[in-house]
């Protein structure tokens, strides 16, 4: 089946500094991806809707400015945690919606574990 | 507005007993509906999921769904637990070409 990765599978940064998260579709094309939060034990909840082009959608209370996303490619999507904070430490997974007639099914990356010290 | 409730944060069952994992949906929409299964630190494997066809949905690892509409329900069922069937399960709603909405989640316990 389709693959999604994610790169870093996990990163540990400062607090104050920017970490970038990439997810990429490796064997067909995304026009649409989406980035969750997962914290622990808990769902998994839609932070925004990158669109191949266009700006991000973002879910009512997640702060555009400090979650960047940049969907530049078909392929290819970057998460970017600005002055990442302790309270950004989560467990971020991306999804990519391949759009082809028969499926429109969207496949998981393996996620980021993300720790903000 | 879609949203999914998931019945029961947790379920335990013993090795070789019947899993019901319970998932009720709200949809203005007709709906595409999914299971998916989280193993710690991981990210999450699709299960099975139903778009329309098919009411009774077979997944990998035994696992099936019924979609009943009459019941806005989908609920996850698998004849007989496996100790590796433990994890955590989430029941997921969207719509053509949407973002996924996650219920809570299940946490599955299986005991010897």
């Amino acid at each position: 089946g389709a693959v999604v990765s994610q790169h870093p599978s996990r990163v540990i940064c400062k607090s104050g500094t920017s970490v970038k998260i990439e997810c990429r579709s490796l064997d067909f094309q995304a026009t649409t991806m989406f980035w969750y939060r997962q914290f622990p034990k808990k769902s998994l909840m839609l932070m925004a809707t990158s669109n191949e082009g266009s700006k991000a959608t973002y879910e009512q209370g997640v702060e555009k400015d400090k979650f960047l996303i940049n969907h530049a490619s078909l392929t290819l999507s970057t998460l970017t945690v600005t002055s990442a904070h302790p309270e950004d430490s989560s467990f971020y997974i991306c999804s990519a919606r391949d759009s082809g007639i028969v499926t429109d099914t969207q496949y998981f990356g393996p996620g980021t574990r993300l720790t903000v010290l | 507005a879609q949203s999914v409730t998931q019945l029961g944060s947790h379920v335990s069952v013993s090795e070789g007993a019947l899993v019901l994992l319970r998932c009720n949906y709200s949809s203005s929409v007709p709906p595409y509906l999914f299971w998916y299964v989280q193993y710690p630190n991981q990210g999450l494997q699709l299960l099975l999921k139903y778009t329309s066809a098919a009411t009774l949905v077979k997944g990998i690892n035994g696992f099936e769904a019924e979609f009943k509409k009459s019941e806005t329900s989908f609920h996850l069922t698998k004849p007989s637990a496996h100790m590796s069937d433990a994890a955590e399960y989430f029941c997921a709603v969207s719509r053509a070409g949407t973002a996924l909405i996650f219920g809570k989640g299940t946490t599955l316990s299986v005991s010897s």
